[in-house]
Protein backbone atom coordinates (compact mmCIF):
# COMPACT_ATOMS: atom_id res chain seq x y z
CA UNK A 1 0.00 0.00 0.00
CA UNK A 2 0.95 3.32 -0.56
CA UNK A 3 3.23 4.88 2.08
CA UNK A 4 3.57 8.24 3.90
CA UNK A 5 6.64 9.45 5.95
CA UNK A 6 7.07 11.84 8.15
CA UNK A 7 10.43 13.56 9.72
CA UNK A 8 11.11 14.46 12.33
CA UNK A 9 9.38 11.65 13.91
CA UNK A 10 10.19 13.77 17.08
CA UNK A 11 11.84 16.93 17.55
CA UNK A 12 12.44 18.79 20.80
CA UNK A 13 13.45 22.76 20.27
CA UNK A 14 13.49 25.98 22.93
CA UNK A 15 10.67 28.51 23.08
CA UNK A 16 11.16 31.05 19.88
CA UNK A 17 12.65 28.99 17.37
CA UNK A 18 10.93 27.67 14.40
CA UNK A 19 10.69 23.70 13.51
CA UNK A 20 10.11 22.34 10.08
CA UNK A 21 8.12 18.90 10.29
CA UNK A 22 8.00 17.42 6.09
CA UNK A 23 5.64 14.92 4.81
CA UNK A 24 6.60 12.95 1.95
CA UNK A 25 4.38 10.62 0.03
CA UNK A 26 6.72 7.61 -1.16
CA UNK A 27 4.94 5.94 -3.61
CA UNK A 28 2.48 8.08 -5.05
CA UNK A 29 1.77 11.44 -6.19
CA UNK A 30 -0.41 13.26 -3.66
CA UNK A 31 -2.38 16.26 -4.61
CA UNK A 32 -3.82 17.06 -1.21
CA UNK A 33 -2.36 16.68 1.78
CA UNK A 34 -3.83 17.36 5.35
CA UNK A 35 -1.97 18.31 8.78
CA UNK A 36 -3.31 17.45 10.90
CA UNK A 37 -2.94 18.37 15.71
CA UNK A 38 -3.45 15.64 18.28
CA UNK A 39 -4.52 17.32 21.58
CA UNK A 40 -3.91 15.04 24.58
CA UNK A 41 -6.78 13.08 24.99
CA UNK A 42 -8.80 14.07 22.57
CA UNK A 43 -9.02 13.36 18.70
CA UNK A 44 -7.32 15.31 15.86
CA UNK A 45 -7.65 18.54 15.26
CA UNK A 46 -6.91 19.39 10.99
CA UNK A 47 -5.29 22.43 10.95
CA UNK A 48 -5.14 22.44 7.07
CA UNK A 49 -5.79 21.20 3.77
CA UNK A 50 -2.87 21.85 1.15
CA UNK A 51 -3.16 21.32 -2.46
CA UNK A 52 0.01 20.83 -4.69
CA UNK A 53 1.46 24.40 -6.22
CA UNK A 54 -1.35 26.54 -4.57
CA UNK A 55 -2.10 27.95 -0.44
CA UNK A 56 -2.99 25.98 1.88
CA UNK A 57 -6.65 26.30 3.08
CA UNK A 58 -6.57 26.56 6.86
CA UNK A 59 -9.46 25.31 9.16
CA UNK A 60 -10.85 28.49 11.61
CA UNK A 61 -8.95 29.24 14.77
CA UNK A 62 -5.55 28.10 13.10
CA UNK A 63 -3.09 30.80 12.75
CA UNK A 64 -1.55 30.61 9.32
CA UNK A 65 1.42 33.07 10.27
CA UNK A 66 2.15 30.38 12.97
CA UNK A 67 1.87 27.13 11.17
CA UNK A 68 3.31 27.90 7.37
CA UNK A 69 2.62 25.11 5.08
CA UNK A 70 4.03 24.71 2.07
CA UNK A 71 2.90 21.87 -0.59
CA UNK A 72 5.52 22.29 -3.29
CA UNK A 73 5.92 19.29 -4.77
CA UNK A 74 3.55 16.23 -5.65
CA UNK A 75 5.21 14.30 -2.56
CA UNK A 76 6.37 16.95 -0.48
CA UNK A 77 4.54 18.92 2.19
CA UNK A 78 6.02 20.97 4.86
CA UNK A 79 4.46 22.14 8.37
CA UNK A 80 6.82 25.30 9.72
CA UNK A 81 5.77 25.89 13.07
CA UNK A 82 7.12 29.42 13.69
CA UNK A 83 7.89 31.16 17.19
CA UNK A 84 7.31 27.49 19.15
CA UNK A 85 5.85 28.26 22.71
CA UNK A 86 5.52 25.42 25.12
CA UNK A 87 1.83 25.05 24.29
CA UNK A 88 2.65 24.31 20.60
CA UNK A 89 3.80 20.93 21.95
CA UNK A 90 1.62 18.10 20.39
CA UNK A 91 1.83 15.37 17.81
CA UNK A 92 1.53 16.83 14.57
CA UNK A 93 0.04 14.08 11.60
CA UNK A 94 -0.33 14.69 8.09
CA UNK A 95 -2.18 12.66 5.51
CA UNK A 96 -2.41 12.42 1.69
CA UNK A 97 -4.06 11.40 -1.03
CA UNK A 98 -3.79 10.79 -4.38
CA UNK A 99 -4.67 12.57 -8.05
CA UNK A 100 -8.51 11.38 -8.39
CA UNK A 101 -8.90 9.83 -5.41
CA UNK A 102 -12.14 8.79 -4.00
CA UNK A 103 -11.56 8.93 -0.48
CA UNK A 104 -7.85 7.27 -0.04
CA UNK A 105 -6.13 8.34 2.47
CA UNK A 106 -2.90 7.08 3.91
CA UNK A 107 -1.81 9.03 7.23
CA UNK A 108 2.13 9.34 8.23
CA UNK A 109 3.93 8.36 11.33
CA UNK A 110 3.21 11.54 12.95
CA UNK A 111 6.00 13.99 14.74
CA UNK A 112 6.13 14.53 18.41
CA UNK A 113 6.81 18.44 19.19
CA UNK A 114 8.19 19.17 22.21
CA UNK A 115 8.76 22.83 22.82
CA UNK A 116 10.85 23.84 25.90
CA UNK B 1 3.59 -3.97 11.86
CA UNK B 2 0.15 -2.63 11.35
CA UNK B 3 -1.10 -1.81 14.59
CA UNK B 4 -4.38 -1.18 13.28
CA UNK B 5 -5.83 -3.46 10.49
CA UNK B 6 -8.92 -3.38 8.71
CA UNK B 7 -8.91 -6.63 6.65
CA UNK B 8 -12.06 -5.35 4.87
CA UNK B 9 -10.73 -2.50 1.98
CA UNK B 10 -14.78 -2.06 1.19
CA UNK B 11 -18.37 -3.06 1.79
CA UNK B 12 -21.77 -3.02 0.26
CA UNK B 13 -24.74 -2.92 2.54
CA UNK B 14 -28.26 -1.86 1.29
CA UNK B 15 -30.27 1.33 2.42
CA UNK B 16 -32.02 0.52 5.51
CA UNK B 17 -29.99 -2.25 7.15
CA UNK B 18 -27.52 -2.72 9.01
CA UNK B 19 -23.31 -1.53 8.61
CA UNK B 20 -20.59 -3.01 10.33
CA UNK B 21 -17.32 -2.20 10.36
CA UNK B 22 -14.48 -3.97 11.92
CA UNK B 23 -11.11 -3.29 13.14
CA UNK B 24 -8.85 -5.22 15.10
CA UNK B 25 -5.56 -4.20 17.16
CA UNK B 26 -2.37 -5.49 18.17
CA UNK B 27 -0.64 -2.95 20.90
CA UNK B 28 -2.21 -4.37 23.93
CA UNK B 29 -1.32 -0.48 25.23
CA UNK B 30 -4.43 1.08 23.17
CA UNK B 31 -6.55 2.54 25.91
CA UNK B 32 -8.85 4.83 23.57
CA UNK B 33 -10.11 4.09 20.13
CA UNK B 34 -11.62 6.52 17.37
CA UNK B 35 -13.55 6.22 13.74
CA UNK B 36 -13.40 8.71 11.45
CA UNK B 37 -15.81 9.21 8.29
CA UNK B 38 -14.12 10.64 4.97
CA UNK B 39 -16.00 11.94 1.77
CA UNK B 40 -13.85 11.89 -1.28
CA UNK B 41 -11.57 14.92 -1.77
CA UNK B 42 -12.13 16.03 2.13
CA UNK B 43 -10.25 15.51 5.21
CA UNK B 44 -11.42 12.82 7.99
CA UNK B 45 -13.93 13.78 10.54
CA UNK B 46 -14.23 12.27 13.83
CA UNK B 47 -17.41 10.32 14.33
CA UNK B 48 -17.53 8.32 17.51
CA UNK B 49 -14.85 7.27 20.35
CA UNK B 50 -14.77 4.39 22.61
CA UNK B 51 -12.45 4.51 25.70
CA UNK B 52 -11.11 0.96 27.01
CA UNK B 53 -13.05 1.28 30.08
CA UNK B 54 -16.07 0.55 28.64
CA UNK B 55 -17.51 -2.02 26.07
CA UNK B 56 -20.54 -0.12 23.83
CA UNK B 57 -20.82 3.79 22.98
CA UNK B 58 -23.70 4.88 21.03
CA UNK B 59 -24.43 8.16 19.35
CA UNK B 60 -27.63 8.36 17.48
CA UNK B 61 -27.27 5.62 14.71
CA UNK B 62 -23.71 4.57 15.37
CA UNK B 63 -22.75 2.46 18.13
CA UNK B 64 -18.88 1.13 18.88
CA UNK B 65 -18.34 -1.73 20.80
CA UNK B 66 -14.85 -2.73 22.13
CA UNK B 67 -13.70 -6.46 22.85
CA UNK B 68 -10.59 -5.76 25.07
CA UNK B 69 -9.99 -9.91 25.08
CA UNK B 70 -10.01 -10.55 20.99
CA UNK B 71 -8.52 -6.83 20.29
CA UNK B 72 -11.36 -6.26 18.12
CA UNK B 73 -13.96 -3.01 17.84
CA UNK B 74 -16.74 -2.41 15.55
CA UNK B 75 -18.66 0.56 13.82
CA UNK B 76 -22.26 -0.54 13.64
CA UNK B 77 -24.84 2.10 11.19
CA UNK B 78 -28.25 1.47 11.37
CA UNK B 79 -30.16 2.26 9.34
CA UNK B 80 -27.79 2.86 7.05
CA UNK B 81 -28.67 5.92 5.03
CA UNK B 82 -27.03 6.80 1.43
CA UNK B 83 -25.23 9.49 2.87
CA UNK B 84 -22.97 7.18 5.07
CA UNK B 85 -21.11 6.04 1.89
CA UNK B 86 -17.60 7.22 2.48
CA UNK B 87 -14.76 5.99 3.38
CA UNK B 88 -14.23 4.48 7.65
CA UNK B 89 -11.05 4.97 9.44
CA UNK B 90 -10.05 3.20 12.58
CA UNK B 91 -7.44 4.61 15.01
CA UNK B 92 -6.18 3.91 18.25
CA UNK B 93 -3.78 5.44 20.60
CA UNK B 94 -2.62 4.73 24.21
CA UNK B 95 -4.18 7.73 25.62
CA UNK B 96 -2.33 6.55 29.63
CA UNK B 97 1.14 7.22 27.63
CA UNK B 98 0.09 10.48 25.71
CA UNK B 99 0.85 8.68 22.04
CA UNK B 100 0.24 9.35 18.90
CA UNK B 101 -2.83 7.90 17.29
CA UNK B 102 -2.17 5.21 15.22
CA UNK B 103 -4.83 4.75 12.02
CA UNK B 104 -5.69 1.53 10.19
CA UNK B 105 -5.73 1.97 6.27
CA UNK B 106 -9.54 2.34 5.84
CA UNK B 107 -12.74 0.74 4.51
CA UNK B 108 -14.88 1.97 1.89
CA UNK B 109 -18.40 1.77 2.55
CA UNK B 110 -21.53 1.78 -0.36
CA UNK B 111 -25.33 1.86 0.70
CA UNK B 112 -26.74 0.50 -2.27
CA UNK B 113 -30.05 2.31 -3.30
Amino acid sequence: GAVVSQHPSWVICKSGTSVKIECRSLDFQATTMFWYRQFPKQSLMLMATSNEGSKATYEQGVEKDKFLINHASLTLSTLTVTSAHPEDSSFYICSASGAGATGELFFGEGSRLTVL
Amino acid sequence: DQQVKQNSPSLSVQEGRISILNCDYTNSMFDYFLWYKKYPAEGPTFLISISSIKDKNEDGRFTVFLNKSAKHLSLHIVPSQPGDSAVYFCAASAQNRDDKIIFGKGTRLHILP
